[in-house]
């Protein structure tokens, strides 16, 4: 079946911008991770969703960062007034229920000038 | 906090050598363990993994990790590297009591020269 898919694969935008990344998990899929990657920090936990649970955002490096799931499916990554310090590749992850093996996506690559 | 080590940063081996990948986990927990490996130009896929039972496990491609809980080491090892090994490899670990996060290791470059 198909696997976790992200939107945009690539983008670029200016310091102080806000950007919008788009995550489609496996489908019957009730967990859904963001996590980040970047040369300084490697592959960081940023947020987790599990069904209809509030969400576990222990990760998020600042309140720039916010994300939401919409039905139980597909989930956006908000990341307002953007800095150089964003710029990394956003991954999302999906599993059957949390705990469970993650599966992850190609990612977005975020480049902030 | 927890943390998860991997000892080695970048390995350079010739085809046929064996590997072996050192891995450390800082949790007192019981744990579900990871190895992902990231190709060029991939994405993360998984190699394998280790939930419950038999302490060594056997993933794709003729890998295999042993869990040793005492030492808390989930090491990653192959008797006989190809060129196509040639990745990013990640150890990683779910805390049971930490929701489902994976708290990842800084990777492990392997270039393995034909």
């Amino acid at each position: 079946g198909a696997g976790v898919s992200q939107s945009p694969s690539n983008k670029v935008t200016e310091k102080g911008k806000d950007v919008e990344l788009r995550c489609d998990p496996i489908s019957g899929h009730t967990a859904l991770y963001w996590y980040r990657q970047s040369l300084g920090q490697g592959l960081e936990f940023l947020i987790y969703f599990q069904g209809n649970s509030a969400p576990d955002k222990s990760g998020l490096p600042s309140d720039r960062f916010s994300a939401e799931r919409t039905g139980g499916s597909v989930s956006t990554l908000t990341i307002q007034r953007t800095q150089q310090e964003d710029s990394a590749v956003y991954l999302c992850a999906s599993s059957f229920s949390g705990a469970e093996t993650q599966y992850f996506g190609p990612g977005t690559r975020l480049l902030v000038l | 906090a927890q943390s998860v080590s991997q000892h080695n940063h970048h390995v350079i081996l010739s085809e046929a050598a064996s590997l072996e990948l050192g891995c450390n986990y800082s949790y007192g927990g019981t744990v579900n363990l990871f190895w992902y490996v990231q190709y060029p130009g991939q994405h993360l896929q998984l190699l394998l993994k280790y939930f419950s039972g038999d302490p060594l496990v056997k993933g794709i491609k003729g890998f295999e990790a042993e869990f040793i809980k005492s030492k808390f080491s989930f090491n990653l090892r192959k008797p006989s590297v190809q060129w196509s090994d040639t990745a990013e490899y990640f150890c990683a670990v779910n805390a049971h009591s930490n929701t489902g996060k994976l708290i990842f290791g800084q990777g492990t470059t392997l270039q393995v020269k034909p």
